[in-house]
């Protein structure tokens, strides 16, 4: 069974500055897909961005960018320059290449922008 | 183009009572699952289904019945609501080799157990 840890319950960061949100998990396959969702006060589970395992390449999407090291079963997240609208709460998310039928996801990390 | 679809967006029930919280999409999508969400544990997966006539359990089945018995339509029924399953469900669904585009997820129902 695959687990996903997000260990920074609440972070904040001053608006225009950068922040880095930490996901680690465990598997023993070699091909799946990870995740980061947002989810603002209205509650919509929203796709920040994603990553396939088979690609080195971090993955970018305009400010959010991820530091997908495999080896060390770690993927993190950086949100450059943020702006108030990155106040949400951000979950990380595990699928199986094979049979991508759910998503395990991690406990989450509640970020909050300061004006 | 709808998406995923979610009724009720809220609802409180009493110990004891039934309910069925629906789930509609029209993507065409093979993959149907619900999700719970509480505070600090993130989102639990409750049943999945992976075509219609197919379910199984997840992580948090108990107190949970679904069926699945059209392509769109994936309700969850709570048999004897107790104070424990108050939470908010999502649904989600993908088609099969598209869940690496990552889920279409439903706008959640905040459900309460008095």
């Amino acid at each position: 069974a695959q687990t996903v840890t997000q260990s920074q319950p609440e972070m904040s960061v001053q608006e225009a500055e950068t922040v880095t949100l930490s996901c680690t998990y465990d598997t023993s396959e070699s091909n799946y897909y990870l995740f980061w969702y947002k989810q603002p006060p209205s509650r919509q589970m929203i796709l920040v961005i994603r990553q396939e395992a088979y690609k080195q390449q971090n993955a970018t999407e305009n400010r959010f960018s991820v530091n997908f090291q495999k080896a060390a079963k770690s993927f993190s997240l950086k949100i450059s320059d943020s702006q108030l609208g990155d106040t949400a709460m951000y979950f990380c998310a595990f699928t199986s290449y094979f049979g991508n039928e759910k998503l395990t996801f991690g406990t989450g990390t509640r970020l909050t922008i300061i004006p | 183009n709808a998406g995923v679809t979610q009724t009720p967006k809220f609802q409180v029930l009493k110990t004891g009572q039934s309910m069925t919280l629906q789930c509609a999409q029209d993507m065409n999508h093979e993959y149907m699952s619900w999700y719970r969400q509480d505070p600090g544990m993130g989102l639990r997966l409750i049943h999945y289904s992976v075509g219609a006539g197919i379910t199984d359990q997840g992580e948090v089945p108990n107190g949970y019945n679904v069926s699945r018995s059209t392509t769109e339509d994936f309700p969850l029924r709570l048999l004897s609501a107790a104070p424990s399953q108050t939470s908010v469900y999502f649904c989600a669904s993908s088609s099969p080799g598209q869940g690496g585009y990552g889920y279409t997820f439903g706008s959640g129902t905040r459900l309460t157990v008095v």
